[in-house]
């Protein structure tokens, strides 16, 4: 199966800042990589697929890059509304894995 | 609109059975794959099982793999997660999610609301 390492787990950030998170793959999985946003409560929203392609109706301040084993998630200037954890899914082979999230917190 | 509704959560036994339904409308499951995904208390997501949009083939963790079954019925447009020999870990809010419009690999783009799911005695 394979692994998905998400880092940090944890993030504190302030309004305005760019926040970066990392996801690492065991083995490669060319860009067959999603980004969603879990806030409490809510149902994940998918943010980003295919490694760095927008979902339709997200704002623009998120950007997703990579492939291969090494990916990451920005956000260019937080948002009160972004402050929620976020989870990386390959979708290469089955079983489909998560990663195992970064949470982001208000500084 | 688009949508999925889960149902058929609640508590059971170690050892016993439930069966997960997710109502789809607004399209035809039966042309992408689905998957359910599961939460447990306090825990991250976890991939549990899906179908393809044929319904041909099916995919399963290995934590579940030979307890659960995944199914669906398109004259209801329906989707079915029957779960046996159940255990204090398969305790968890289950969401039923829709394969991505342009392809099933590019994520899950459409997520119910969940069905929580309690294994206790």
């Amino acid at each position: 199966d394979i692994q998905l390492t998400q880092s940090p787990s944890f993030l504190s950030a302030s309004v305005g800042d760019r926040v970066t998170i990392t996801c690492r793959a065991s083995q490669g999985i060319f860009s067959y990589l999603a980004w969603y946003q879990e806030k409490p409560g809510r149902a994940p929203k998918l943010l980003i697929y295919a490694a760095s392609t927008l979902q339709s109706g997200v704002p623009s301040r998120f950007s997703g890059s990579g492939s291969g084993t090494e990916f990451t998630l920005t956000i260019s200037s937080l948002q009160p509304e972004d402050f929620a954890t976020y989870y990386c899914q390959q979708l290469n082979s089955y079983p489909l894995t998560f990663g195992g999230g970064t949470k982001v917190e208000i500084e | 609109e688009v949508q999925v509704l889960e149902s058929g959560g609640g508590l059971a036994q170690p050892g016993g059975s439930l069966r997960l339904s997710c109502a789809a409308s607004g399209f035809s499951f039966s042309s992408y794959a689905m998957s359910w995904v599961r939460q447990a208390p306090g825990k991250g997501l976890e991939w549990v099982s899906g179908i393809s949009g044929s319904g041909g083939r099916t995919y399963y963790a290995d934590s579940v793999k030979g307890r659960f079954t995944i199914s669906g019925d398109n004259s209801k447009n329906t989707l079915f997660l029957q779960m046996n020999s159940l255990r204090a870990e398969d305790t968890a809010v289950y969401y039923c999610s829709k394969g991505h419009q342009y392809s099933s690999s590019y994520g899950m783009d459409v997520w119910g609301q969940g069905t929580t799911v309690t294994v206790s005695s």
